[in-house]
Formats: C-alpha cells, structure tokens, sequence
C-alpha cells in the first residue's frame, strides 16, 4: 500500500505565473484535502474534495482552485501567483470527507519571486 | 481559528518521558482529541486520537481529563526522532457539506527538542 504522495517537491514561480500542483491519495482513500503552511505556521485548510467534487472550502480566494480525477488524485491550481503564496502546499487522503483519519503527503515548496 | 491551547515549546532529554499538554476547555461532547506531529522538511504526521478514555498505540499514548478540557499527549521514551512540532487538534466540520465532513484547523502546536 503507497502513501500519500505529491508532485513537485519544489518549484520556483514568479509573481503573476500560474502553478499546477498534484496529489496522488492513499489506495483506497476517496477524499483530499489541501493545506498552506506558511514559514512558522501550522498548516491552514484551503479545501478538500470528495469523490471529485468540492466539499467545503477555507479562507482562500477563488485564485485557489482544484480538481479531483475519477482515480481521486487531485489537483491544486492557483492563478495570478502573489509573493504571499510561497509556502509549503500539503494534501492529505482520507475516507469519507474527512471523517476518516487524515494522512499527509510530503509536501510541495513553492516559492514566488 | 484553533479551539486547542498548547505551550509554544518543551525540552526534554533523551530516553525520558514526555508529557505534552493540551487546553481545549470549549470541546463539546462529540469532538474527538487528534494529535499530529510535523518533523522538519516533512508534512504532519498522524499520531493518536481519542473521544473519552485513554488511548495507546505503538507511538504513544493519549490521556484525557474526565471533564475532557485537556488532554495530555505521552511518549513513553523519547528519541532524536521525536523532535517534532506536535499538534494537538479539534476537528472542525465543514460549512456546507454532508455531515461527518471535517477539516483539521492546527495551531502553532508545541516544538519539542529532545536533548541527547
């Protein structure tokens, strides 16, 4: 059984740019949820996702945007990068809407220049 | 914004327990008490949850006040590995979706360093 794993590990954006970041959930796991850790921070929710369709969503603008494929990976998208979005993007699978014990993935770095 | 209360750091020397402490005096009567810990460079890592009565597993153990207002985190050992950020963690349900549906609102946890 793999775990939660995600895609890239860094990556180096600059500001206005637009980024694709991936997530490939724990087997047999139907839902994601996505988190941003700024530097010192613990890690904020910006939305999660249940059996591909959006199920709640945090205090993130609507630059912040997701998918989830029949396979349940899943996408985050974020347009018109600001220097404020570097920061550590981490997903986490579980089962059922977050019901479940939630399992995090290593993370992506991005950083906005 | 974080329902959960934790001292901002903690040492403790190598080989000895750790008690790491939690306030969550608003908790209601369904709410689960998770703990995660982040090492560094890595995401959070899940460690322990319970509802009412203690909990063990191969990582720890978790003992929660019987009024439930907090709760106590113990590694029975501790290790170089074990330096971590811990969180202690109140679910929140997510506005406008089915029930049983939950995000994770972390705090700044507790940074313990663990002294060889």
């Amino acid at each position: 059984e793999t775990g939660v794993t995600q895609s890239p590990t860094h990556l180096i954006k600059t500001r206005g740019q637009q980024v694709t970041l991936r997530c490939s959930s724990q087997s047999g796991h139907n839902t994601v949820s996505w988190y941003q850790q700024a530097l010192g921070q613990g890690p904020q929710f910006i939305f999660q996702y249940y059996r591909e369709e959006e199920n709640g969503r945090g205090n993130f603008p609507p630059r912040f945007s997701g998918l989830q494929f029949p396979n349940y990976s899943s996408e985050l998208n974020v347009n018109a990068l600001e220097l404020d979005d570097s920061a550590l993007y981490l997903c986490a699978s579980s089962l059922g809407g977050g019901e479940g014990t939630q399992y995090f993935g290593p993370g992506t770095r991005l950083t906005v220049l | 914004d974080a329902k959960t209360t934790q001292p901002n750091s903690m040492e403790s020397n190598e080989e000895e327990p750790v008690h790491l402490p939690c306030n969550h005096s608003t908790i209601s009567g369904t709410d689960y008490i998770h703990w995660y810990r982040q090492l560094p460079s890595q995401g959070p890592e899940y460690v322990i949850h319970g509802l009412t009565s203690n909990v063990n597993n191969r990582m720890a153990s978790l003992a929660i006040a019987e009024d439930r207002k907090s709760s106590t985190l113990i590694l029975h050992r501790a290790t170089l590995r074990d330096a971590a950020v811990y969180y202690c963690i109140l679910r929140d349900p997510l506005r406008g979706s089915g029930a049983g549906s939950y995000q994770l609102t972390f705090g700044k946890g507790t940074k313990l360093s663990v002294i060889p």
